[in-house]
């Protein structure tokens, strides 16, 4: 099994561009999550999902958006990116919600915004 | 509000000391889970321990373990005779809902 894999693993936009961040599973699970890392500030929830056809907002969504169409796969784009967007980014999958089940993580995709 | 507070931004050890990461936490929840996880250098996140709120028995796990105390709303983390390997930014987190809340992160660097 291959986990959660993430593509890219780096990438460089210019202020005003869009781009697509894939996240996909392969355990099968239910819950799927995005997070973005920032010095000093830890992981941040941007959106996440509870199931195919699902999405809900995070602490910081602003600027983003999400898809699941399928179950195994979650998309966050960027419809225009900004340089507050520079951070790394974690996708996360997990069978159930927090209280039941702890979250697997995908190596992280690091964005950098000029 | 859900809160998770790691204070230690930063602790340096030399190999073979203890070294205890502190987590306070937050919640207006009766029933939550708390976790750690550990993030060494490669990036990647990798998961450590989960706890229930009604399980205030310390654990143990090899050089690792973790004291919960609800009464102080903390759940700490000591590493026992440190060694380099050990180096990382470590991260509790606190259950909210089906989400996670997670601290700051304390970066532990181990010096040979």
């Amino acid at each position: 099994n291959a986990g959660v894999t993430q593509t890219p693993k780096f990438r460089v936009l210019k202020t005003g561009q869009s781009m697509t961040l894939l996240c996909a599973q392969d355990m099968n699970h239910e819950y799927m999550y995005w997070y973005r890392q920032d010095p000093g500030m830890g992981l941040r929830l941007i959106h996440y999902s509870v199931g195919e056809g699902t999405t809900a907002k995070g602490e910081v969504p602003d600027g983003y958006n999400v898809s699941r169409l399928k179950k195994q796969n979650f998309l966050l784009g960027l419809e225009s990116a900004a340089p507050s967007q520079t951070s790394v980014y974690f996708c996360a999958s997990s069978p159930g919600g927090a209280l039941d089940y702890e979250q697997y993580f995908g190596p992280g995709t690091r964005l950098t915004v000029t | 509000a859900q809160k998770v507070t790691q204070a230690q931004t930063e602790i340096s050890v030399v190999e073979k000391e203890d070294v205890t990461l502190d987590c306070v936490y937050e919640t207006r929840d009766t029933t939550y889970y708390l976790f750690w996880y550990k993030q060494p250098p490669s990036g990647e996140l990798v998961f450590l321990i989960r706890r229930n709120s009604f399980d205030e028995q310390n654990e143990i796990s090899g050089r690792y373990s973790w004291n919960f105390q609800k009464s102080t709303s903390s759940f700490n983390f000591t590493i026992t005779a440190s060694q380099v390997v050990d180096s990382a930014v470590y991260f509790c987190a606190l259950s909210d809902g089906g989400k996670l809340i997670f601290g700051q992160g304390t970066t532990l660097q181990v010096k040979p």
